[in-house]
């Protein structure tokens, strides 16, 4: 079974502290691994596509990176704009895209 | 970036009746169209996927009489919830998938509230 998990459900940061949500998958034929941001009663807003293991994509304070398993974003010294909900899709070969539940980030002032 | 609009963003609607909601690709054309629905705090539940020209392919355990799905055009995605129960309420999102198949972009959302 097609399954996105996304981890941790929550994360509280410190403005300018550094660190990463992890989406781990396990589907099979990923055509691609999306990355989305989420505001409160608002539509996913588009970050990055991964296609193929070892990519990287940046924009800003993100980095998104890809593994057969996983695909971590690395936050940089975050700001309090960046607090969002981040949720990851896979795209499969079946033309269909699976969501994880979500990483509430935080970040305090 | 490719824009999609969704409308209405929010609607109320008495129990029994029925409510469309549009999804639009503004400036590209979209063969395929997602819907999702998303509970608070929740991540979003795909329910089907709408190819233009063709029927829509639902997933398991949504009801394709009670959700009408039409994709007449490359610009254009239409959700009929039909007969709705408050249980029905949710917020609804659309996705396009662009041409070149890279990246997906939503409507912002249409928050339905049956009474």
């Amino acid at each position: 079974e097609d399954q996105v998990t996304q981890s941790p459900e929550a994360l509280r940061l410190q403005e300018g502290e550094s660190s990463s949500l992890n989406c781990s998958y396990t589907v099979s034929g990923l055509r691609g691994l999306f990355w989305y941001r989420q505001d409160p009663g608002k539509g996913p807003e588009f970050l990055f596509t991964l296609y193929s293991a070892g990519e990287e994509k940046e924009k800003e304070r993100l980095k998104a990176t890809l593994t057969k398993k996983e695909s971590f974003l690395h936050i940089t010294a975050p700001k309090p704009e960046d607090s969002a909900t981040y949720l990851c899709a896979s795209w499969t070969d079946f033309n269909k895209f699976y969501f994880g539940s979500g990483t509430k980030l935080n970040v305090k002032p | 970036g490719a824009v999609v609009s969704q409308h209405p963003s929010w609607v109320i609607c008495k129990s029994g009746t029925s409510v469309k909601i549009e999804c639009r690709s503004l400036d590209f054309q979209a063969t395929t169209m997602f819907w999702y629905r998303q509970f608070p705090k929740q991540s979003l539940m795909l329910m089907a996927t709408s190819n233009e020209g063709s029927k829509a392919t639902y997933e398991q355990g949504v009801e394709k009489d009670k959700f009408l799905i039409n994709h007449a055009s490359l610009t254009l995605s239409t959700l009929t919830v039909t007969s709705a129960h408050p249980e029905d309420s949710s917020f609804y999102i659309c996705s396009a998938l662009g041409l070149l198949k890279t990246e997906a972009f939503f409507g912002q959302g249409t928050r339905l509230t049956v009474v």
